[in-house]
């Protein structure tokens, strides 16, 4: 089966752009997860979907990021404006149901840096 | 609370040797521990998961020991390969009622031949 796809694989802003992240998860899986990973450290939970809608956005810093999942099957996230602290690796990760010991399956992620 | 602390940082090991990562977790609430691996420019992949209800599992050369008491859990690859060579990612499910993972900080591991 094709696995978790992210596009684009790098990008290069400067700060107080905006730029927008997309994911396509495994087909079929209703769970849908955007994590950011900063150099050096683990992946950190941004939001939850279930379908297309938010289970948890606890951890968005909704000032300047947002998401959306549209139809329950891509996802976009977008940040507006960037900081420099926003340079990180975007992960875009999948599971089937969103049940506890489910696989979440990740995609490469997109590499962000910002000027 | 929410945390998931992990040791070493980085960690060098012989071929054939065997590599050990720890992790330390305060949250009572947590109820499942996967470990996953990374490679450069790749996600990362699940490796191998551990209920609180057990104190260990193994899957070939991968094992998970889960002292509950002390809260801590540790991974051990028997046999070490350079191919193993990858940072790999203690975790936690967070999530109250749902399945959200906190992961630790990650170590590094590099197997030299």
């Amino acid at each position: 089966e094709a696995g978790v796809a992210q596009s684009p694989r790098y990008k290069i802003i400067e700060k107080r752009q905006s730029v927008a992240f997309w994911c396509n998860p495994i087909s079929g899986h209703a769970t849908l997860y955007w994590y950011q990973q900063i150099l050096g450290q683990g992946p950190k939970l941004l939001i939850q979907f279930q379908n297309n809608g938010v289970v948890d956005d606890s951890q968005l810093p909704k000032d300047r990021f947002s998401a959306e999942r549209l139809k329950g099957v891509d996802s976009t996230l977008k940040i507006q404006p960037a900081k420099l602290e926003d340079s990180a690796v975007y992960l875009c990760a999948s599971s089937q149901m969103g049940r506890i010991q489910e696989t979440q399956y990740f995609g490469p992620g997109t590499r962000l840096l910002v000027l | 609370q929410q945390q998931v602390k992990q040791s070493p940082q980085s960690l060098i090991v012989q071929k054939g040797g065997i590599s050990i990562i720890n992790c330390a977790y305060e949250n009572t609430a947590f109820d499942y521990f996967p470990w996953y691996q990374q490679f450069p420019g790749k996600g990362p992949a699940l490796l191998i998961a551990i209920r609180p209800d057990v104190s260990e599992k193994k899957e070939g050369r991968f094992t998970i020991s889960f002292n509950k008491s002390a809260k801590q859990f540790s991974l051990h690859i028997m046999d070490s390969q350079p191919g193993d060579s990858a940072t790999y990612f203690c975790a936690a499910n967070s999530g109250a009622g749902s399945y959200q993972l906190t992961f630790g900080k990650g170590t590094k591991l590099s197997v030299i031949p």
